[in-house]
């Protein structure tokens, strides 16, 4: 079991850039979550899918974020016209369901210059 | 503000010693409780978690819950150098599935 798995590790964007974030979730776990992670937020909540639904993006910034779950074997995070306040390191977690013990990933460390 | 909030903000204690961190949720309608480390660099691990008042034991660690007051508390007993690390404590709602993070408590042990 490699665990979950997150790809790139370390992402620079340009100012106005686009970013995509790759999760694998862990195989059979059927709930997935996006967090975002700086010094003075902490570990904020995205959004979260249950068997591939979406279920709960209250945290997403509605305009330039979106987030996909086109099968059960991976999911995409999307940042259109990525600003410098989007920098910090983002986190994709698993569960097995509802109500478990979440299972996050090594994270992608986004940099916006 | 915040809805999970944690103290200290930091805390250290010698080895061996005693590490208490607390968190409590302003959110009434939480349920289930989380503790989650998170070494330099590393991404969190889940530590225990509990969900029924009173106490849960496992090792060096031990968590309470008040769900009265919605306030837990981790103790470290016989603190290592290993356990320096951001204690994240975790809340969710029996009807989301979601957990909401405090900023965390971070834990130096000194040698």
């Amino acid at each position: 079991n490699a665990g979950v798995i997150q790809t790139p590790r370390h992402k620079v964007t340009g100012k106005g850039q686009e970013a995509t974030l790759w999760c694998e979730p862990i195989s059979g776990h059927s709930a997935v979550f996006w967090y975002r992670q700086t010094i003075v937020q902490g570990l904020e909540f995205l959004t979260y899918f249950r068997n591939q639904a979406p279920i709960d993006d209250s945290g997403m910034p509605k305009e330039r974020f979106s987030a996909q779950m086109p099968n059960q074997s991976h999911s995409t995070l999307k940042i259109q016209s990525t600003q410098p306040q989007d920098s910090a390191v983002y986190l994709c977690a698993s569960s097995l369901g509802w109500g478990e013990t979440l299972y996050f990933g090594s994270g992608t460390r986004l940099t916006v210059l | 503000q915040q809805k999970v909030q944690q103290s200290p903000e930091s805390l250290i204690v010698p080895e061996g010693g005693m590490a208490s961190l607390n968190c409590t949720s302003s959110d009434r309608n939480v349920d289930y409780f989380w503790w989650y480390r998170q070494h330099s660099g590393k991404s969190p691990k889940m530590l225990m978690s509990i969900f029924s008042n009173g106490e849960k034991e496992e090792g060096r660690f031990t968590v309470h819950l008040n769900k009265a007051s919605l306030h837990t508390s981790l103790h470290i007993r016989d603190s290592q150098p290993s356990d320096s690390a951001l204690y994240l404590c975790a809340a969710s709602t029996g009807n989301t599935g979601k957990l909401i993070f405090g900023l965390g408590t971070t834990l130096q042990v000194q040698p």
